[in-house]
């Protein structure tokens, strides 16, 4: 079964630009969760989303969002890109079910440089 | 809040060492635990998990067992590879309602194995 995919893997941004990524979460998967990874701040959460609706959200400013698809695919924007918004953007999936855990499954990233 | 705490790196060992790196959590309820790896350039690798006290997550000769009584959950291998050499995180996930599947992690512990 093909793991979390994410695109694009590198990203170069200007101060100011509005970027997207993606992920495509493990097959049969419905939970989608979007981390931010700083040398400085380490792993924050991001948000999540289940069956197309946020169901969890940290603690990021408003140019921060995400959408899910019907197909459980998500995207995360970032508008008004600043300077510290230069991280790797992890995705996690995790199959949501009646006695199923909540592990999640992370993706490779997507380094994002804003200059 | 929810929050975990683990050692500071770098931790740098020989080949065949005894392997302890130590985690202790903050957390209402009861969470899961979670011990992550990545690799360079690479995502988080789930490497185990413990779903309540007393139970111990084990994987590629990797061990940690949940102890409630003084909120820990320490990594430990008997006999480290080269290959072992990544950074290892420790992580909380929290059930409350508010925070609901989110993963608290830890600042992470790079580990470097010598031949």
């Amino acid at each position: 079964k093909a793991g979390v995919t994410q695109t694009p893997r590198y990203l170069i941004k200007t101060r100011g630009q509005q970027v997207t990524l993606s992920c495509s979460p493990i097959s049969g998967h419905r939970s989608v969760s979007w981390y931010q990874q700083t040398p400085g701040q380490g792993l924050q959460f991001l948000f999540e989303y289940f069956s197309e609706t946020q169901r969890n959200k940290g603690n990021f400013p408003g140019r921060f969002s995400g959408r899910q698809f019907s197909n459980s695919r998500s995207e995360m924007n970032v508008s008004t890109l600043e300077l510290g918004d230069s991280a790797l953007y992890l995705c996690a999936s995790s199959l949501i079910g009646t006695g199923v855990s909540y592990e999640q499954y992370f993706g490779p990233g997507t380094r994002l440089t804003v200059t | 809040g929810d929050s975990v705490t683990q050692m500071e790196g770098p931790v740098t060992l020989s080949e065949e060492a005894f392997l302890t790196i130590n985690c202790t959590y903050t957390a209402t309820g009861y969470p899961s635990l979670f011990w992550y790896v990545q690799y360079p350039g690479e995502g988080l690798q789930l490497l185990l998990k413990a779903t309540k006290a007393d139970d111990k997550g084990s994987n590629k000769g990797f061990e940690a067992t949940y102890r409630k009584e003084t909120t820990s959950f320490h990594l430990e291998k008997g006999s480290v590879q080269v290959s072992d050499s990544a950074v290892y995180f420790c992580a909380l996930q929290s059930y409350r309602g508010s925070t609901l599947g989110r993963l608290y992690f830890g600042r992470g512990t790079q580990l470097t194995v010598w031949p």
